[in-house]
């Protein structure tokens, strides 16, 4: 079955280190996103992509990194400079690139939370 | 700048009682796409609706409905009868211009 898969479920870091969450889609999907979601709070942009090689930074790009080597993937790094990461990191992809790319439907994943300990 | 407003944080209701989700949406574009998502515990969340911004027409789905209103840049969400299974955050979000932007989510209890 064609869908988006995040890993790991749950991953506790210590202050200082970098986390690397994947996220893999078999959808064949041209843009992918990483949102964050905290408690009470919608979700935010942090980056996405409309292609390979190519990203650009959403609202709350500070202290992530993202790389786009393959169309299925889309991983995020947590880095150090991140102040407060401990949060839910939703992957989506969508098939629709461009302008009007707003007017696509996402598919996300299950999600990955983060716990800085 | 765009931006999505659900006021309601929570709302618990009885089984079969019909809820009412407000969303409430700010953009200067005029083409612009409504969405709802529903979020059950497990965290994916899940897709239930599309509207563009040329397209007033109410929808019902089962027992799910929407009610677009340009006018006041309202598109409401009201599941009829509800179910214990309704319970979950639904999300309301704003699609244009190759992004989206969404309202803090309203987290709907259905108790049995």
């Amino acid at each position: 079955d064609g869908g988006i898969t995040q890993s790991p479920k749950y991953l506790f870091r210590k202050e200082g280190q970098n986390v690397t969450l994947s996220c893999e889609q078999n959808l064949n999907h041209d843009a992918m996103y990483w949102y964050r979601q905290d408690p009470g709070q919608g979700l935010r942009l942090i980056y996405y992509s409309q292609i390979v090689n190519d990203f650009q930074k959403g609202d709350i790009a500070e202290g992530y990194s993202v790389s786009r080597e393959k169309k299925e993937s889309f991983p995020l790094t947590v880095t150090s400079a991140q102040k407060n990461p401990t949060a839910f990191y939703l992957c989506a992809s969508s098939s629709g690139t461009g302008i009007y790319s707003g007017a696509n439907v996402l598919t996300f994943g299950a999600g990955s939370r983060l716990t800085v300990l | 700048a765009q931006k999505v407003t659900q006021a309601q944080t929570e709302i618990s209701v009885v089984e079969k009682e019909d809820v009412t989700l407000d969303c409430v949406y700010e953009t200067r574009d005029t083409t612009y796409y409504l969405f709802w998502y529903k979020q059950p515990p497990s965290g994916e969340l899940v897709f239930l609706i599309r509207r563009n911004s040329f397209d007033e027409q109410n929808e019902i789905s089962g027992r799910y409905s929407w009610n677009f209103q340009k006018s006041t840049s309202s598109f409401n969400f009201t599941i009829t009868a509800s179910q214990v299974v309704d319970s979950a955050v639904y999300f309301c979000a704003l699609g244009s211009a190759g992004k989206s932007t969404f309202g803090d989510g309203t987290t709907l209890t259905v108790k049995p």
